[in-house]
């Protein structure tokens, strides 16, 4: 069964830590690995999309690696801001890439 | 370059009518895929139009149903609407299929009472 779990569910850090986001899936063919920041009440917003032949991919304080072997993906944030405060979702897609499956997110709080 | 625009943003509908949103795509792009995110379901895919053609189906009963103008533009119908429809419908757009990069919307929030 294709799945992706996320964790953990929900984190609270201090402001200026750094944290390590999870994803693991069972998702085959696996095509791409997406993660996004949803802030509350607007839509999701890319960070970073990794294929197969990628091992990490960065987008400023933002780090995602990807171990295709172990199906698993983290996302790591440095100097965490409060504005990094939002749900973090991974996205894995399937064969052609017209297949997606969704993590429930991981929802972070940063407090100061 | 504008993003892409969901409309209406907040919409309150009563159990058996039926709704439509609409979203149009970033300029450019050709794919337009629609989810819906719930609290309890998180995010889940609806489908996905490319160049007017469905090309790709969720696990959603046959009420929910889109559409794709020549201009790219995308319709979502829900017919009708029971309580459990009620939560934040999201487009988003790709310049070829959604195997690329996509870009979300603000979403429609469908409230049914």
């Amino acid at each position: 069964k294709n799945q992706v779990e996320q964790s953990p569910q929900s984190l609270i850090i201090l402001e200026g830590k750094n944290c390590t986001l999870q994803c693991n899936y069972t998702v085959s063919p696996f095509s791409n690995l997406r993660w996004y920041k949803q802030d509350t009440g607007r839509g999701p917003v890319s960070l970073t999309i990794m294929t197969f032949s990628e091992n990490t991919k960065s987008n400023g304080r933002y780090t995602a690696t990807l171990d295709a072997d172990t199906k698993q993906s983290s996302l790591h944030i440095t100097a965490s801001q409060l504005s990094d405060s939002a749900s973090y979702i991974c996205v894995v897609s399937a064969g052609t890439g017209n297949q997606f499956y969704f993590g429930t997110g991981t929802s972070l709080t940063v407090i100061p | 370059k504008a993003g892409v625009t969901q409309t209406p943003r907040y919409l309150i509908k009563t159990r058996g009518q039926q709704v439509t949103l609409s979203c149009s795509p970033i300029s450019g792009h050709r794919s337009v895929s629609w989810y819906q995110q719930t609290p309890g379901q998180g995010l889940q895919f609806l489908f996905e139009y490319f160049s007017e053609t469905q090309r790709n189906k969720g696990n959603f009963p046959g009420r929910f149903s889109g559409r794709q103008f020549s201009n790219s533009r995308s319709e979502m119908n829900v017919s009708t609407l029971e309580l459990g429809d009620s939560a934040l419908y999201l487009c988003a757009s790709s310049y070829l299929q959604s195997n690329t990069e996509a870009f979300f919307g603000q979403g429609t929030r469908l409230t049914v009472v």
